[in-house]
């Protein structure tokens, strides 16, 4: 069972339009939700986080909302560029028992940019 | 600045075969962090160290092992190769300044199993 639930899967949007992808989770233990950015044949790479005693953090084009009672989270990403076409994954972090935190992806949004 | 590296960045093997994937964390990160991706999947957690000591366990197939050694890099071992293997096996490090820290993952080992 999908711990983070992420929608759509996949998702076009016109240069200068705003994309949007949302995410969902059920444990309450998950304390920091990241967003990576993937392109293909490349590593994960964090693109931004948030707390979720914090229901909107902004950085540049990228923001992200959290509605913590609903236990969904979103990522915005205005006036969208051909150059942020890649894989989005929203992801959870999770304190596990061992210490470490093991991070829990979504399944992941294929966002295109078209010109 | 320094990046987590990963080899061999490509590895094809035949099913049974025997494969060792290396990752060389961050300087002065203390933490490793192995995640499988088949294609179009999210990563899935593998098994993680923290001070060369095993922190966490995830899906890990018991033909696979892995260690960190003393200079932090840490290796996965995977053994009987299987045709489900074939992946892309991400390493990521993170130090330990405070909770959240950021994961930075390494390019990648995409193993082929034939």
């Amino acid at each position: 069972q999908q711990q983070v639930k992420q929608s759509p899967q996949s998702l076009i949007v016109q240069k200068g339009g705003i994309s949007i992808i949302n995410c969902a989770y059920e444990n309450t233990a998950f304390d920091y939700f990241p967003w990576y950015q993937q392109f293909p044949g490349k590593g994960p790479a964090l693109l931004i986080a948030i707390r979720p005693d914090v229901s909107e953090k902004k950085e540049g084009r990228f923001t992200i909302s959290f509605n913590k009672s609903a236990k969904q989270f979103s990522l915005h990403i205005m006036d969208s560029q051909p150059g942020d076409s890649a894989t989005y994954f929203c992801a959870a972090i999770l304190l596990t028992q061992g210490g470490s935190e093991k991070l829990v992806f979504g399944k992941g949004t294929k966002l295109t940019v078209n010109p | 600045a320094a990046g987590v590296i990963q080899s061999p960045r490509h590895l094809i093997k035949e099913k049974r075969e025997t494969a060792t994937l290396k990752c060389y964390p961050i300087p002065r990160h203390d933490t490793v962090y192995w995640y499988q991706q088949g294609p179009g999947q999210d990563p899935q957690f593998l098994i993680s160290f923290y001070e060369k000591m095993q922190s966490d366990k995830g899906s890990i197939p018991d033909r696979f092992s892995a260690q960190q050694f003393s200079d932090y890099h840490s290796e996965l071992n995977m053994s009987s190769l299987e045709l489900g293997d074939s992946a892309l096996y991400f390493c990521a490090s993170s130090g330990t300044s405070g909770r959240g820290d950021e994961q930075f993952f390494g390019p990648g080992t995409r193993l082929t199993v034939l």
